[in-house]
């Protein structure tokens, strides 16, 4: 299975706001909607931050947003912070019965 | 709260046999969810590697399917993973995750991870 393509890399200012992709397939992202989204720091497991594409669980900021259109996902941060400084990883169930992950996003801060 | 705590090996010798333990504390593993494997070689993206449901059902990644195994013992309450001929490209931090419901991805509870190394 291949992995879900995410950008190497984003980044924004204080306040602004952010997308992250994540692009699939018809055999995945685009087929069901099981896409989540998790938040890593460096050395610390994954939080997850979104499921069922949009979802939020309890205690997640309402900050942080997910989206899906066709077989592309997004996850975006509004109000951006200092301390959403991280790296983050979507994911989707696909139709092998299986669960693929993106190769993860760096979202600096500036 | 639920707590999951992986153990096991550090270090394991190429052509041998990783295994790893997950303990679940504040849930029992019975009552529902399903148990996940996922690791993170150094410096690189999440893989998942499978899961199994209490009953025993598993789902296993097809690029690892022929070397894991994963098992379930609810008297312990605790998954193990099992993963034979290991090569240096299995070094990784190993994570024991709880998923809401299977395969969706939503992982509400992780491990803190095991870095396993191998090397001779």
């Amino acid at each position: 299975q291949s992995a879900l393509t995410q950008p190497a890399s984003v980044s924004g200012s204080p306040g602004q706001s952010i997308t992250i992709s994540c692009t699939g397939t018809s055999s995945d992202v685009g087929g069901y909607n099981y896409v989540s989204w998790y938040q890593q720091y460096p050395g610390k497991a994954p939080k997850l931050m979104i499921y069922d594409v949009s979802k939020r669980p309890s205690g997640v900021s309402n900050r942080f947003s997910g989206s899906k259109s066709g077989n592309t996902a997004s996850l975006t941060i509004s109000g951006l912070q200092a301390e959403d400084e991280a790296d983050y990883y979507c994911s989707s169930y696909t139709s092998s019965s299986t669960l693929v992950f993106g190769g993860g996003t760096k979202l600096t801060v500036l | 709260q639920v707590q999951l705590q992986e153990s096991g090996p550090g270090l394991v010798k190429p052509s041998e046999t990783l295994s790893l333990t997950c303990v679940v504390s504040g849930y029992s593993i019975s009552s529902g969810y399903y148990w996940v494997w996922i690791r993170q070689p150094p410096g690189k993206g999440l893989e998942w590697i499978g899961s199994i449901y209490h009953s025993g059902s598993t789902y296993y990644n097809p690029s690892l399917k022929s070397r894991v195994t994963i098992s379930v013992d609810t008297s312990k309450n605790q998954f193990s993973l099992k993963l034979s001929s290991v090569t240096a490209a299995d070094t990784a931090v190993y994570y024991c995750a709880g998923e809401y419901d299977i395969l969706t991805g939503q992982l509400d509870y992780w491990g803190q991870g095991t870095l396993v190394t191998v090397s001779s």
